[in-house]
C-alpha cells in the first residue's frame, strides 16, 4: 500500500535562504507524485507534479521537486525563500492503480525577515 | 481555469444538527471528493464518487453521508453533528481522460472551516 511521510511538521527559514520540504513515499507501483500548498484559510493548490517525463520537475513560484526511485523521495526546494512563500506544504501520491490520493501530515513553512 | 466551490466558508453549528456542505465544480469532472483536515494528520478522504448517484466510502466515512444527484454537485451530510467532526472540510474534483483513465491531479475549492458547539 502506498504511504507518503513529510518529515517536519515545521521548517523556518530567513528569507532569501534555501528551501527544502522532505517527501518519502512508499509505492508498489510506479508513483505519481504532487506538491500542493495551501496558504492561509484557502483550498490547497497544485505546486507541481511528477508524471514519469522527467525527473526534476519544476512548479509555480520558483519552486522544483526532484524524483528519487532510489531514495523514494520526492523532496521541494526553493533556491530562495520570500516572505509570501509562508504556507503549508503537502506531498501527495497516487494510491495503488486508482485515482485517489494519499496526501502527507504537511509542512508548514516559516519564513523570517 | 477549474473552478470548485463549496457553500461557505465558515459555518457554525450545534451538536445534533443536520449539516449539509455543497460542493460545485464547473468543469465537467466525472469525479469528486470529500476530505477533511486537522492539524498533524494531513487530509484524510472521507467519501468520493465517479459518477452520478455512484459514491465509495473513504478512509473515514462514519458520521458521514454524501449525496450527488447533478455531475457538478456534491454534498457532504453530517446527520446529527458532533463536536469531534469541527474541522476543516475540503472538496476536490478530478477528470477523466478520453483513454477512460483517471487522472490523479485533484481540484480543491477553498474549503469550510465547521465549529460544532
Amino acid at each position: 500500500a502506498q504511504s507518503v511521510t513529510q518529515l517536519g511538521s515545521h521548517v523556518s527559514v530567513s528569507e532569501g535562504a534555501l528551501v527544502l520540504l522532505r517527501c518519502n513515499y512508499s509505492s508498489s507501483v510506479p508513483p505519481y507524485l504532487f506538491w500542493y500548498v495551501q496558504y492561509p484559510n484557502q483550498g490547497l493548490q497544485l505546486l507541481l507534479k511528477y508524471t514519469s517525463a522527467a525527473t526534476l520537475v519544476k512548479g509555480i513560484n520558483g519552486f522544483e521537486a526532484e524524483f528519487k526511485k532510489s531514495e523514494t523521495s520526492f523532496h521541494l526546494t526553493k533556491p530562495s525563500a520570500h516572505m509570501s512563500d509562508a504556507a503549508e506544504y503537502f506531498c501527495a501520491v497516487g494510491r495503488d492503480s486508482s485515482y485517489k490520493l494519499i496526501f502527507g501530515s504537511g509542512t508548514r513553512l516559516l519564513v523570517r525577515p | 481555469d477549474v473552478k470548485v466551490t463549496q457553500s461557505s466558508r465558515y459555518l457554525v453549528k450545534r451538536t445534533g444538527e443536520k449539516v449539509f456542505l455543497e460542493c460545485v465544480q464547473d468543469m465537467d469532472h466525472e469525479n469528486m471528493f470529500w476530505y477533511r483536515q486537522d492539524p498533524g494528520l494531513g487530509l484524510r478522504l472521507i467519501y468520493f464518487s465517479y459518477d452520478v448517484k455512484m459514491k465509495e466510502k473513504g478512509d473515514i466515512p462514519e458520521g458521514y453521508s454524501v449525496s450527488r444527484e447533478k455531475k457538478e454537485r456534491f454534498s457532504l451530510i453530517l446527520e446529527s453533528a458532533s463536536t469531534n467532526q469541527t474541522s476543516m472540510y475540503l472538496c476536490a474534483s478530478s477528470y477523466i481522460w478520453a483513454s477512460g483513465i483517471s487522472s490523479y491531479e485533484q481540484y480543491f475549492g477553498p474549503g469550510t472551516r465547521l465549529t460544532v458547539t
